[in-house]
């Protein structure tokens, strides 16, 4: 079985560009999260789906941030314009159920603006 | 609000010790705690689970305590290898939501 699968591994980016972080989580997982660390910092919540709704959105850093996941199934977060402030790395998670389940994570997409 | 602290922050120690990381968390209110491994560039592989009703968790050389009311957790390696040279991560997940709170980290180096 897949593991979460992250597209791309790397993206080096312009201040001001757009960049599109794709997640596929693990088949039949309804909850999806999106996390990010940046330099230095421990890994910090950004936003949770429940199939294809947003449950919790509390950690997006502000409005460039959008994150949408059409379907139920992948999920796309898109930063426009990005910033230098939001290079770091961005890992997806899936779980099975909320509350008490394990979270699987992908190897992560590592975000440079320059 | 909740916080999570990973102490040592970095770990230098020859192959064969046996090892305690540990975890504390300012907020009892958990539903579980959950410990993972990141190699550098690379993803979180999920090494233990802990429900807040459990006390401890073992898989292989690896195992995982649980004190909920002290709000502290530690992962105890045994007969340490080269090959658990990695950043060990704990998280815990607070009542009443769905988010993971990361702790840092502790960056271990097992030599030969």
């Amino acid at each position: 079985e897949a593991g979460v699968t992250q597209f791309p591994s790397h993206s080096v980016i312009e201040k001001g560009q757009t960049v599109t972080l794709r997640c596929d989580p693990i088949s039949g997982h309804d909850n999806l999260y999106w996390y990010r660390r940046v330099m230095g910092k421990e890994i910090k919540f950004l936003l949770h789906f429940v199939k294809e709704s947003k449950q919790d959105e509390s950690g997006m850093p502000n409005n460039r941030f959008l994150a949408e996941r059409t379907g139920g199934t992948y999920s796309t977060l898109k930063v426009q314009p990005a910033e230098l402030e939001d290079s770091g790395v961005y890992f997806c998670a899936s779980s099975q159920e909320v509350g008490a389940t394990e979270a699987f994570f992908g190897q992560g997409t590592r975000l440079t603006v320059v | 609000k909740q916080e999570v602290t990973q102490i040592p922050a970095a770990l230098s120690v020859p192959e064969g010790e046996n090892l305690v990381l540990n975890c504390s968390f300012t907020d009892s209110a958990i539903y579980n705690l959950q410990w993972f491994r990141q190699d550098p560039g690379k993803g979180l592989t999920s090494l233990l689970l802990i429900q807040s009703s459990q006390r401890e968790q073992t898989s292989g050389r690896l195992n995982a305590s649980l004190d909920k009311s002290s709000g502290r957790s530690t992962l105890y390696i045994a007969a340490s290898q080269p090959g658990d040279s990695a950043t060990y991560l704990c998280a815990v997940r607070p009542y009443n939501t769905d988010k993971l709170i990361f702790g840092t980290g502790t960056r271990l180096q097992v030599f030969p």
